[in-house]
């Protein structure tokens, strides 16, 4: 079974709307943590937001926040206000406390429409 | 910069031959991985490295792949015999040991092309 599964190949956003981003996870592990990354054409992966298994609150940075429905096993990422410069790959992935690799989903392309 | 450098950037091949790459992760970081990602996919696991000691491998690290950590700073990724398969951008990424559930930092990865 995929670790990371990320539903939306591709979604589109007007700009200055906000945006929801899929993402679902399968772990037996009670202690894990959960991040999403962007990936711009340019190819490095960026650090954006982090939730951990235990978090009772959903995190947010800046104009990312991390939507989690832990009995859904589910941490969608929400971007606020969206900018031009969002446009980019994201991945959701998971890193659980058994383990060391982090798992990544299969992305979703954000388009920032002007 | 005290990110994660990876060397080179972009390297062209011709099938048959071995390369290898090179990882400078960040220095106070302990945990070093290797990804491997294709066109329209998320990173795929190679390996993993605590300190010196390469801990886990992925089944996808046929035995054309090698890597090592000799001194527990950077890391080199080796591919023997390269195949058109291989093409492909290997990206490495270093972390903290504590908390577990620190984050990664990825270089910008090795673009690798196997003609």
């Amino acid at each position: 079974a995929q670790k990371i599964t990320q539903t939306q190949p591709g979604m589109f956003v007007q700009e200055k709307e906000a945006v929801t981003l899929d993402c679902t996870y399968d772990t037996s592990d009670p202690s894990y943590g959960l991040f999403w990354y962007k990936q711009p054409s340019s190819g490095e992966m960026i650090f954006l937001i982090y939730q951990g298994s235990y978090d009772q609150q959903n995190a947010t940075e800046g104009r990312y926040s991390l939507n989690f429905q832990k009995a859904r096993k589910s941490a969608n990422l929400v971007i606020s206000a969206s900018q031009l410069g969002d446009s980019a790959m994201y991945f959701c992935a998971m890193r659980e406390n058994t383990g060391n690799q982090f798992y990544f989903g299969t992305g979703t392309s954000l388009t920032v429409i002007p | 910069d005290t990110g994660v450098s990876q060397d080179p950037r972009h390297k062209i091949t011709k099938r048959g031959q071995n390369v290898t790459f090179r990882c400078d992760p960040i220095s106070e970081h302990n945990r070093l991985y290797w990804y491997r990602q294709t066109l329209g996919q998320g990173p795929e696991f190679l390996t993993y490295f605590q300190n010196e000691a390469q801990l886990e491998k992925s089944r996808l690290l046929s035995d054309r792949f090698s890597a090592e950590r000799p001194k527990g700073s950077f890391s080199t990724l080796e591919i023997q015999r390269t195949e058109q398969g291989d093409s492909a951008m290997y990206l490495c990424a270093s972390s903290r040991d504590r908390p577990f559930n620190t984050e990664a930092f990825f270089g910008q990865g090795t673009r690798l092309t196997v003609v």
